[in-house]
């Protein structure tokens, strides 16, 4: 299978603080990775697309100075929300797709929830 | 530009049939995919049709017409464990990326 995890799992901090949160693919190797973000009863908004060793391409609307993601080995992206406010209190979920992967073979990690006080 | 429809709420029995939605414009259309996600989980990957016709995965099926921009997802034998949100997902090609957009999901309930 292909299995994805997240860490943290939850997190909250106080507004004005930068959290970080890992997305690792555990036994494949993700050529590239995806960042949502999720507001109750809502759906997935594809925040940006991240390629190993590339620049991260952020959708229209999303700040890149303010979520920062990095994608610096086949197995890891990073996403960090710097100056956090209490409006970016959200579920992030990544997902992640092998380079050899049919496109729409994305495999989900369990998601951050974050919540900023 | 990108555009999708799906049914927000759709209640049914255990062991009933029922069928979900999808209408999409999207540029650059490759294929269409259908999501599960549970309250609190991650989505999981349903189904996904590149060419006409349906699909048969079990208890789910999922169909495509391109020409009308149009699908559905179909659940037989509902269960309760199928009480969930489902996410139509048109893929595209855009500048390589071939990111998926998904709509605003089906919140399915199933009754006893």
């Amino acid at each position: 299978g292909a299995v994805v995890s997240q860490h943290p799992s939850r997190v909250i901090c106080k507004s004005g603080t930068s959290v970080k949160i890992e997305c690792r693919s555990l036994d494949f190797q993700a050529t590239t990775m995806f960042w949502y973000r999720q507001f109750p009863k809502q759906s997935l908004m594809l925040m940006a697309t991240s390629n190993e060793g590339s620049k991260a391409t952020y959708e229209q609307g999303v700040e890149k100075d303010k979520f920062l993601i990095n994608h610096a080995s086949l197995t890891l992206s990073t996403l960090t929300v710097t100056s956090a406010h209490p409006e970016d209190s959200s579920f992030y979920i990544c997902s992640a797709r092998r380079a050899s992967a049919r496109s729409y073979e994305q495999y989900f990690g369990p998601g951050t929830r974050l919540t900023v006080t | 530009g990108q555009s999708l429809e799906q049914p927000s709420e759709v209640t049914a029995v255990e062991g009933a049939i029922v069928q979900i939605n999808c209408t999409y414009q999207t540029s650059g259309f490759y294929g269409l995919s259908w999501y599960q996600q549970h309250d609190g989980g991650a989505p999981t990957f349903l189904s996904y049709n590149a060419l006409d016709g349906l699909e048969e995965t079990g208890r789910f099926s999922s169909f495509l017409s391109r020409s009308d921009s149009y699908g559905y997802l179909l659940l037989q034998e509902l269960q309760m464990k199928d009480s969930a949100s489902y996410f139509c997902a048109p893929g595209a090609m855009d500048t390589g990326r071939r990111a998926l957009t998904f709509g605003s999901g089906t919140r399915l309930q199933v009754q006893p």
